[in-house]
């Protein structure tokens, strides 16, 4: 099985300002997917955003962005400009090619007002 | 659109009870399925996966078993509960008719506290 590694269990940041966190993970595939998902307390999984491995261009969707490092098998997501409804459990996760999805231990991300 | 249903949402079972947690897919056709445990700082780890209809990959050997016995149903089982398997259960599904969408979607989640 891949293993995703978040080695940041816990992080804060204050309102309107950038964090990042960090993700690396551990394949030999070539092609495959890297997400980051949010858990809010209601528990409920939400994608924030999709990295194909093939692409070499770092995704973004809106306040968030990705540094995908594919040598240093590194994904790591920026939030920029952190709202309140960004306090949630943050997961990096890896897709194989078989449609198996793995997961990280997850970094609890505190937005400060 | 696509819904996905878990049942129940919370549990407390004793020791040694079985368990029956179900998972049903709505607007979807031959999704693949998962089944994933949270424990407080473990993230999600990857219990069972289905790809179809009786096929069942596990993951990680334990005292729990999985069931596909429809298209879209999918079930997490176990004869005997230990402690052990307390923790926060989430059901998902993917498209498989297209793998390059890659998306995971999860349910509410069952919440199971063996005492």
């Amino acid at each position: 099985a891949q293993t995703v590694t978040q080695s940041q269990p816990e992080m804060s940041v204050q309102e309107a300002e950038t964090v990042t966190l960090s993700c690396t993970y551990d394949t030999s595939e070539n092609n495959y997917y890297l997400f980051w998902y949010k858990q809010p307390p209601s528990r409920q999984m939400i994608l924030v955003i999709r990295q194909e491995a093939y692409k070499q261009q770092n995704a973004t969707e809106n306040r968030f962005s990705v540094n995908f490092q594919k040598a240093a098998k590194s994904f790591s997501l920026k939030i920029s400009d952190s709202q309140l409804g960004d306090t949630a459990m943050y997961f990096c996760a890896f897709m194989n090619p078989g449609n198996q999805f793995y997961f990280g231990t997850g970094t609890s991300l505190t937005v400060i007002p | 659109s696509q819904t996905i249903h878990q049942w129940p949402a919370t549990l407390v079972q004793p020791v040694g009870s079985p368990l029956s947690l179900e998972c049903t897919v709505e607007g979807t056709s031959n999704p693949n399925l998962y089944w994933y445990r949270q424990a407080a700082g473990r993230g999600l780890q990857l219990l069972f996966y289905s790809v179809g209809i009786g096929q069942i990959s596990s993951e990680v050997p334990q005292n729990l078993s999985a069931s596909r016995p429809q298209d879209r149903q999918f079930i997490l089982s176990s004869k005997k509960l230990l402690l052990s398997d307390s923790g926060f259960y989430l059901c998902a599904w993917s498209a498989a008719d297209n793998p390059n969408a890659g998306e995971l979607f999860f349910g509410e989640g069952s919440r199971l506290t063996v005492l």
